[in-house]
């Protein structure tokens, strides 16, 4: 069955610097898929950036990106330059051919002035 | 116009009473799923429709009862209403598989349990 593990409950970070949110999963297939995704207060889920097991690039959105270690099973996101407005929840999920996302217990994030 | 809508927002209820939800996307997204976001976070999956057949139905309380009257739309009906149900209900539905794109969301329904 495939689990994805999120380790950090809360992360805080100053404004402007920089962050990482740890994440591991696991799975027996070869072929899969990677999302963090962003729920704020408002309750919404966003998707922040998703990633191709078969890519070996790390993929970037902006100030996000991600640090893909397909051996190590493990899939971090990093937030550059962080921003008030990504004061938030952060799901990690893992999702292939079941057609279903398995989600990791999430971090809150906490941008402090 | 909103891609994912998910009715209604906040439901109150009494134990013992039958309440649905209803989700609409406009995507022509082929799959949707109900999923469970309990008080501690943790989203879970419950149930998911590809073109109004239903593929994934998780260990869940036969209270439950999703229906898809076509592949737009997906609800949930609830019998019986007991207080560990009082949780956030996301619809969300995605393209077919596999899941490359991750999922749109609704809103989610934040239903408390009296």
């Amino acid at each position: 069955a495939q689990t994805v593990t999120q380790s950090q409950p809360e992360m805080s970070v100053q404004e402007a610097e920089t962050v990482t949110l740890s994440c591991t999963y696991d799975t027996s297939e070869s072929d899969y898929y990677l999302f963090w995704y962003k729920q704020p207060p408002s309750r919404q889920m966003i998707l922040v950036i998703r990633q191709e097991a078969y890519k070996q690039q790390n993929a970037t959105e902006n100030r996000f990106s991600v640090n893909f270690q397909k051996a190590a099973k493990s899939f971090s996101l990093k937030i550059s330059d962080s921003q008030l407005g990504d004061a938030a929840m952060y799901f990690c999920a893992a999702g292939q051919g079941a057609q279903k996302l398995v989600f990791g217990q999430g971090t809150r994030l906490t941008i402090n002035p | 116009d909103t891609a994912v809508s998910q009715t209604p927002k906040y439901l109150v209820t009494q134990m013992g009473n039958d309440k649905s939800i209803k989700c609409e996307q406009n995507l022509g997204h082929d799959t949707m799923y109900w999923y469970k976001q309990d008080s501690k976070k943790f989203l879970k999956i419950m149930f998911s429709y590809n073109n109004k057949e239903l593929i994934i139905n998780e260990t869940v309380p036969n209270r439950f009862s999703p229906k898809s009257p076509d592949k737009a739309h997906l609800n949930l009906h609830i019998n019986s209403l007991e207080l560990g149900d009082s949780a956030v209900y996301f619809c969300a539905s995605s393209q077919r598989q596999p899941i490359v794109y991750g999922y749109t969301f609704g809103s989610g329904t934040r239903l408390t349990v009296v």
